[in-house]
């Protein structure tokens, strides 16, 4: 099954920076779902957004698509410490039924 | 609410060994799964249930079995565990297949020696 690929694979930034990190697929999807996972914990859901949406944004959070490109990114706005995390894109094929999730990106917010 | 609960938290087995890994639901939802995390890697899909009374096999089924018990209850078992079945262990459920959210619950560490 075809996985997300996330760049870069770790990001260190300062608190109030922003962080981008972007994910790219091969084929057709259905929808992309971005997560977070802070240190030895389960992942929660940040944002999902489907094949015919382009941009979308929860608080300080926005996702932006390109079907054309095959590509997502997740920007986060004036980064937090709290942000301190990995964050994995996962993606939902046209043709199937799962969700397959890429390596992830790890976040480094220093104070 | 509970969300997606899963026990015990951590586990260390001897080759050989089995045991059965438990996940709960509390949000009526339809779908579950179980992944495994290992270092510094994403997740991969061992099995799932699209609804009560269906299990599929994931991307890595081969020393797994899973039970759907009802809508509640998703379990996972490994028969004779072997030492790269080592890893985190995360069960998630959803309201129906992927076109929407997972919840995913705490995970199982698993060390097998």
């Amino acid at each position: 099954s075809q996985q997300g690929e996330e760049d870069p694979q770790a990001l260190s930034i300062q608190e109030g920076e922003n962080a981008t990190m972007n994910c790219s697929y091969k084929t057709s999807i259905n929808n992309l779902q971005w997560y977070r996972q802070n240190s030895g914990r389960g992942l929660v859901h940040l944002i999902l957004i489907r094949s015919n949406e382009r941009e979308k944004h929860s608080g300080r959070l926005r996702v932006t698509l390109d079907t054309s490109k095959k590509s997502s990114s997740l920007l986060i706005t004036a980064s937090r410490a709290a942000d301190t995390a990995s964050y994995f894109c996962a993606i939902r094929e046209t043709s199937g039924s799962r969700l397959t999730f890429g390596e992830g990106t790890q976040l480094t917010v220093n104070p | 609410n509970a969300g997606v609960t899963q026990t015990p938290k951590f586990q260390v087995l001897k080759t050989g060994q089995s045991m059965t890994l438990q996940c709960a639901q509390d949000m009526n939802h339809n779908s579950m799964y179980w992944y495994r995390q290992d270092p510094g890697m994403g997740l991969r899909l061992i099995y799932y249930s699209a609804s009560e009374g269906t299990t599929d096999k994931g991307e890595v089924p081969n020393g797994y079995n899973v039970s759907r018990l009802n809508k509640r209850e998703f379990s996972l078992r490994l028969e004779s565990a072997a030492p790269s079945q080592t890893s985190v262990y995360f069960c998630a459920s959803s309201e129906a297949g992927a076109i929407y959210e997972q919840y995913f619950g705490p995970g199982t560490r698993l060390t097998v020696t």
